[in-house]
């Protein structure tokens, strides 16, 4: 069972340089976020979809965007990486119940992106 | 926006003895609260959840107890083992509001139970 996989699992960067950061569930979910995790920060929300071609944006969106064309999966782009994008980068998906009740989330293994 | 707090940021304990996490959160709405597991490379995974019209629950070795009026929230691992050893974060939310369910996690802590 695959589950929740991200690809590239590691990737250094130049600032300025642009990447994607691809998220693929096959669980056949209706929400898909994505999640920066830095140390003593824990986990907080970058922008998230209840739905194919459907964005919003979460905590900390500033210098990030996102695409669902297609329902299983989830793209974060980095138009122009900075320094403070060095992060470890979670995606994640759950069932859609409307929002009205939360449902468990299902993380990726993690992407880890150095901006030098 | 809802602010969750999370305390100690390290814990050791021996193998067998109990541990115990506590978060407070600022928003009396949550009505949600989750705890997720991380394993060293791996994502996080939800382990136990508790929604406020309950004041505990239990699954095994792990426990989650709510206070409402206090606003806080806490687990409980006992007869810890070394497999425990992971980082822990909690989270709050709110359900009902018709918009998906935007989780506001703790900065965790890290256990360590050692032999």
């Amino acid at each position: 069972n695959a589950g929740v996989t991200q690809t590239p699992k590691f990737r250094v960067l130049k600032t300025g340089q642009s990447m994607t950061l691809l998220c693929a569930q096959d669980m056949n979910h209706e929400y898909m976020y994505w999640y920066r995790q830095d140390p003593g920060m824990g986990l907080r929300l970058i922008h998230y979809s209840v739905g194919e071609g459907t964005t919003a944006k979460g905590e900390v969106p500033d210098g990030y965007n996102v695409s669902r064309l297609k329902k299983q999966n989830f793209l974060l782009g980095l138009e122009s990486a900075a320094p403070s994008q060095t992060s470890v980068y979670f995606c994640a998906s759950s069932t859609g119940t409307g929002g009205l009740v939360t449902g468990e989330l299902f993380f990726g293994e993690g992407s880890r992106l150095t901006v030098l | 926006g809802e602010n969750v707090e999370q305390h100690p940021s390290t814990l050791s304990v021996q193998e067998g003895d109990s541990a115990v996490i506590k978060c407070t959160y600022s928003d009396s709405a949550s009505n949600y609260f989750p705890w997720y597991k991380q394993e060293l490379g791996k994502g996080p995974q939800l382990i136990i959840d508790i929604r406020s019209n309950v004041g505990e629950k239990k699954d095994q070795r792990i426990a989650v107890t709510l206070n409402k009026t206090a606003k806080h929230f806490s687990l409980h691992i006992t007869e810890t083992q070394p497999e425990d050893s992971a980082v822990y974060f909690c989270a709050a939310s709110k359900d009902g509001t018709g918009t998906a369910s935007k989780l506001t996690f703790g900065t965790g802590t890290r256990l360590q139970v050692t032999l």
